[in-house]
């Protein structure tokens, strides 16, 4: 079965700094993975997503992840935070069952950005 | 401008009174599903439709109905809450399989049930 771990429910980080979220994955497909984005008082938006091509995705908002199957990650990164960056970001990944696909999400991690 | 909308926002109720989360998509969408959103859990499905008329069970089901009469609306009603499923709720719609496509998620729903 299909899981996520997002490893570190809450990051802080200073503005202008790296932003470094993690997410391991468990599958036994070739996996379509996600990172949805929720801003306070708000639905999840997504950033990006990898679909078995480039394995450098390129989101929204300057964000980027990249897929690595060894080690079954695919990590979100920012190279530098914004104070506007601060949300709770959600890594997810599809599960094939029953014969219809669903995305099964992480825990979450809130990014919090400080001056 | 294509969105999910859902309402209400807020709810507050009280154990046992039945209560309906109204939940529509402008964007003609096959996909609809029910999430609710609990710290340290994530997202877990409650109901997913695949079409009119069609739905399924999701992880989280029990002491939820669901009905897709229209494409466009998919309603989930709470025919006697309970404390346990005071939490933030999430309509969601995606044009296809979810697994190749994004969903569009409504603002989400507030429930507290004392």
């Amino acid at each position: 079965a299909q899981s996520v771990t997002q490893l570190g429910s809450h990051v802080s980080v200073s503005e202008g700094a790296l932003v470094l979220l993690r997410c391991n994955y468990s599958s036994s497909v070739p996996p379509y993975l996600f990172w949805y984005v929720q801003y306070p008082n708000q639905g999840l938006q997504l950033l990006l997503k990898y679909t078995s091509a480039a394995t450098l995705v390129k989101g929204i908002n300057g964000f980027e992840a990249e897929f690595k199957k060894s080690e079954t990650s695919f990590h979100l990164t920012k190279p530098s935070a914004h104070m506007s960056d601060a949300a709770e970001y959600f890594c997810a990944v599809t599960s094939f069952s029953g014969g219809y696909n669903k995305l099964i999400f992480g825990a979450g991690t809130r990014l919090a950005v400080h001056p | 401008e294509a969105q999910v909308t859902q309402n209400p926002r807020y709810l507050i109720t009280v154990t046992g009174k039945k209560l309906t989360v109204t939940c529509s998509q402008n964007m003609n969408h096959e996909y609809m599903s029910w999430y609710r959103q609990d710290p340290g859990l994530g997202l877990r499905q409650i109901y997913y439709s695949m079409n009119v008329e069609v739905t399924d069970k999701g992880d989280v089901p029990e002491g939820y109905k669901v009905s897709r009469k229209e494409k466009r609306n998919f309603p989930l009603i709470l025919e006697s809450p309970s404390p346990n499923q005071t939490s933030l709720y999430f309509c969601a719609s995606s044009p296809r399989l979810a697994g190749v496509s994004e969903q569009f998620f409504g603002p989400g729903t507030r429930l507290t049930v004392l």
